[in-house]
């Protein structure tokens, strides 16, 4: 079965530093999304691209964050400066090529950012 | 602001009984609206999907959507301890998808 997957699974860094998270969305899926989960909180909506540009965004994804879509498969959040705050799960998702309002998320199973 | 709520819980149940898991929304323009259940340090996975005013039931799952009282729910008849897990509400208006907190659902042997 056809899947999301993320890299890392896990990384550590230093308070500043820049972080690249990267996501294989589903190959014949047109929209991707990135939402994280501070550990024991809600899953929040960060920012969602289609067609080559980003179609909404949160609150939280400030200048700090960017997404790019740098190939034909590869999907990626970068956070340029990390903060002690950042740290979070990160999830990828992406959706079909159904258009408007229906066709579910599928979900990568995360890259856990640890922020020191 | 678009805001989604639900009763954080825990919510507990024994083995073989109904739960049931309510949410509300805020975005008079949602069009779809989604539960996932989320097991601990897992990512959500869909269990049922909801677009129109009324009930619809899957296996064990039914979910029910109220437009105009803004309302969604999910019922689990005959729940398992393996439903024991965080089910979210989710609820889409244009390309974003928000999620509610989360109610934790502890169903006992």
């Amino acid at each position: 079965e056809p899947e999301v997957t993320q890299t890392p699974s896990h990384q550590v860094t230093q308070m500043g530093q820049e972080v690249i998270l990267r996501c294989v969305p589903i190959s014949n899926h047109l929209y991707f999304y990135w939402y994280r989960q501070i550990l024991g909180q809600k899953v929040e909506f960060l920012v969602s691209f289609y067609n080559n540009e980003i179609s909404e965004k949160s609150e939280i994804f400030d200048d700090q964050f960017s997404v790019e879509r740098p190939d034909g498969s590869n999907f990626t959040l970068k956070i340029r400066s990390t903060k002690l705050e950042d740290s979070a799960m990160y999830f990828c998702a992406s959706k079909d090529r159904t258009s408007g309002y229906t066709g579910e998320l599928f979900f990568g199973e995360g890259s856990r950012l640890t922020v020191l | 602001q678009k805001e989604v709520e639900q009763n954080s819980g825990p919510l507990s149940v024994p083995e073989g009984a109904i739960a049931s898991l309510n949410c509300t929304y805020s975005d008079r323009g949602s069009q779809s609206f989604f539960w996932y259940r989320q097991y601990s340090g897992k990512s959500p996975e869909l269990i049922m999907s909801i677009y129109s005013n009324g009930d619809k039931e899957d296996g064990r799952f039914t979910a029910q959507l109220n437009k105009a009282s803004q309302y969604v729910s999910l019922l689990i008849r005959d729940s398992q301890p393996s439903d024991s897990a965080t089910y979210l509400c989710a609820v889409r208006s244009n390309n974003d998808m928000r999620f509610g907190a989360g109610t934790r659902l502890t169903v006992k042997p």
